[in-house]
């Protein structure tokens, strides 16, 4: 799997918008995850299979996709989002798994 | 409760071996694939390894040839066997459960870490 590529900050006002992008020319035909990490803690994942969200992820978080790149939405930025976000893919196989290069969201 | 931790980790000195441990709890994990992601201070996430269900193992390059994942069924335990280690294997080490099959390639449920030092 080639280099996700994400941009390294984002600033965002409480309650407004915060999109997060992540690109590869592989993204055109393999699934994205989206995971969220608070500064100490482990990864949470947050979208799975570009916009699919776990039971218990706040509908405020949603993912979509195009071509090849993907994006996180999370609309009505709360305090409590602000954290370090990574996408993942994989290969059809499942035999190779990349990380994005991290994209760290501040809330004004 | 359903969770994962970790357990092995610590100071070692460069071209030593470290076996990492990770205990399932609350579900099995032979039913799973289950994966190695290790992060180095102030980094990303980087995936290490992954064995699936039937045994089958994948690797990253980065480390290919020094590490070995395997599973113990009867304990409900991964493990994560890392030889030759070198300063740039410094790193919190997670494991991480896989989506149930046929939800793609993703993990749902990551351990604490476990934080592996190496250094003389």
């Amino acid at each position: 799997s080639s280099e996700l590529t994400q941009p390294p900050s984002l600033s965002v006002s409480q309650g407004q918008s915060a999109r997060i992008t992540c690109s590869a020319d592989t993204l055109a035909n393999q699934y994205t995850y989206w995971y969220q990490q608070r500064p100490g803690q482990a990864p949470r994942l947050l979208i799975y299979k570009d916009s699919e969200r776990p039971s218990g992820i706040p509908e405020r978080f949603s993912g979509s996709s195009s071509g090849t790149t993907v994006t996180l939405t999370i609309s009505g930025v709360e305090a409590e989002d602000e954290a370090d976000y990574y996408c993942q893919s994989a290969d059809n196989s499942g035999s190779s798994f990349v990380f994005g290069t991290g994209t760290t969201v501040t809330v004004l | 409760e359903v969770q994962l931790v970790e357990s092995g980790g610590g100071l070692i000195q460069p071209g030593g071996s470290l076996r990492l441990s990770c205990e399932a709890s609350g579900f099995s994990a032979s039913d799973n694939y289950m994966s190695w992601v290790r992060q180095a201070p102030g980094k990303g996430l980087e995936w290490v390894s992954i064995i699936y269900s039937g045994g089958t193992t994948y690797d990253a390059d980065s480390v290919k040839g020094r590490i070995t994942i395997s599973r113990d069924n009867s304990k409900n335990r991964l493990f994560l066997q890392i030889n030759n280690l070198g300063t740039d294997d410094t790193a919190v080490y997670y494991c991480a459960r896989g989506l149930p099959y046929g939800s793609g390639y993703g993990f749902d449920l990551w351990g604490p870490g476990t934080v592996v030092s190496v250094s003389s």
